[in-house]
């Protein structure tokens, strides 16, 4: 079946730090891909997406390639700030809108 | 700014009890999804619903659990008899198939804890 695997956590950086959160995936067909970010006692917000190969989705300074040669969609951000802490998840669409979890990211920055 | 709420926010109960926790997903969307989360297991689909038809309730108890869509704007998910394995945060997401089809719009869950 489909799934989605992610770098384990926790992860703590210091403030304007480089970010690398890896995911990989596997998925029959095309699926979209998706980053989910989660901040303290809230639900998951929509962060970023790409419904397909080579697209590059980007939100708040974050940015993700859709890579099919190496089935991973990584999150980067060039500087991150304490704001940034949060759980984020990788995710695919299984098609039917039904998604596929990652099991999340858990990553702490320091002042 | 469209969102999805969830009331209660938070509950505690005694095992044995009944709960039901209610979902209003965003005005239009079609799709309205149940979730779990613990720190064990993660984040899992319990049930999910399209046009307010069950389309997959596999990840659910079904000796328990229930989940149902009385109307296009309020979806519930009901335990019974509650247990203490049950405690975790119940998240629903909605979202609308046919346009941004795969995006979920998550609510602010409910905190369960059984005792």
């Amino acid at each position: 079946g489909n799934s989605v695997t992610q770098m384990e956590g926790p992860v703590t950086l210091s403030e304007e730090a480089f970010l690398t959160i890896n995911c990989t995936y596997t998925a029959t067909g095309y699926p979209s891909l998706f980053w989910y970010v989660q901040y303290p006692g809230e639900g998951l917000q929509l962060l970023l997406k790409a419904t397909k190969a080579d697209d590059k989705g980007s939100n708040k300074g974050f940015e993700a390639t859709y890579r099919k040669e190496t089935t991973s969609f990584h999150l980067e951000k060039g500087s991150v700030q304490v704001s940034d802490s949060a759980v984020y998840f990788c995710a695919l669409s299984e098609g039917a809108q039904k998604l596929v979890f990652g099991q999340g990211t858990r990553l702490t920055i320091n002042p | 700014d469209a969102r999805v709420t969830q009331t209660p926010r938070h509950k505690v109960t005694e095992m044995g009890q009944e709960v039901t926790m209610r979902c209003q997903p965003i005005l239009g969307h079609n799709t309205v999804f149940w979730y779990r989360q613990t720190m064990m297991q993660g984040l899992e689909l319990l049930a999910y619903f399209r046009n307010r038809a069950p389309l997959d309730d596999s990840g659910m108890p079904k000796d328990r659990f229930s989940a149902e869509m009385p109307d296009a704007t309020l979806a519930t998910l009901k335990i019974q008899p509650s247990e203490p394995r049950d405690s975790a945060v119940y998240f629903c997401a909605s979202g609308y198939r046919g346009l941004d089809t795969d995006t979920q719009y998550f609510g602010p869950g409910t905190r369960l804890t059984v005792l």
